[in-house]
């Protein structure tokens, strides 16, 4: 295992609906990603996360949006939910920011929008 | 942004056989190249990695190729055994946009005992 956590595992909600995602870091991590993951999908980068600033963005919505705590967990945060929402979240914590450095993945939140 | 393609979608080989998985990217800033294996219901776990100013690592029945020039790096496995059967991912990441992964669309890997 390695390390990195995600909650809750599954998640159902309805459209217009808000939801928050939470992921806890590998201990000594400082940087967490989010990627959505659509079926039969690679993971699409949403954003990333150090000592608490949003450090980069994919080309997703401001509804979208994140929070990075002192002890550098994170959060992700959709509000008004639509159908396409529909996917595994995944969050990856990673050490150094500025270079290419290991990405550990949490097993993922999956969550259905209906 | 960085465009990563990754060719097959599908590849079913015999066991011992190789396989094969290519992916070119767009950004020639792209510096590290990941690759991925990621099982059904579990999360995507790093088999192998190359930076640029590397052309070439192996790492027992896995190897990673990379051609800066051409834009594009592969992932070999020898020896193919029925647990190597997965969806593997390759990713670019350009390192002063802070570790910012770009995937593949993912190679389903058949193989067959």
């Amino acid at each position: 295992e390695t390390g990195v956590t995600q909650s809750p595992t599954h998640l159902i909600k309805t459209r217009g609906q808000q939801v928050t995602l939470r992921c806890s870091s590998q201990s000594g991590h400082n940087t967490v990603s989010w990627y959505q993951q659509a079926l039969g999908q690679g993971p699409q980068f949403i954003f990333q996360y150090y000592r608490e600033e949003e450090n980069g963005r994919g080309n997703f919505p401001p509804r979208f949006s994140g929070l990075q705590f002192p002890n550098y967990s994170s959060e992700l945060n959709v509000n008004a939910l639509e159908l396409d929402d529909s996917a595994l979240y995944l969050c990856a914590s990673s050490l150094v920011r500025g270079s290419n450095n290991e990405q550990f993945f949490g097993p993922g939140t999956r969550l259905t929008v209906l | 942004g960085e465009n990563v393609e990754q060719h097959p979608s599908t590849l079913s080989v015999q066991e011992g056989d190789s396989a094969v998985i290519k992916c070119t990217y767009s950004d020639s800033a792209s510096n590290y190249f990941p690759w991925y294996k990621q099982e059904l219901g579990k999360r995507p776990q790093l088999i192998i990695d190359i930076r640029s100013n590397v052309g070439e690592k192996k790492d027992q029945r896995i190897a990673v190729t990379l051609n800066k020039t051409a834009k594009h790096f592969s992932l070999h496995i020898t020896e193919t055994q029925p647990e190597d059967s997965a969806v593997y991912f390759c990713a670019a990441s350009i390192g002063n946009t802070g570790n910012q992964f770009y995937f593949g669309t993912g190679t389903s890997l058949t193989v067959i005992p």
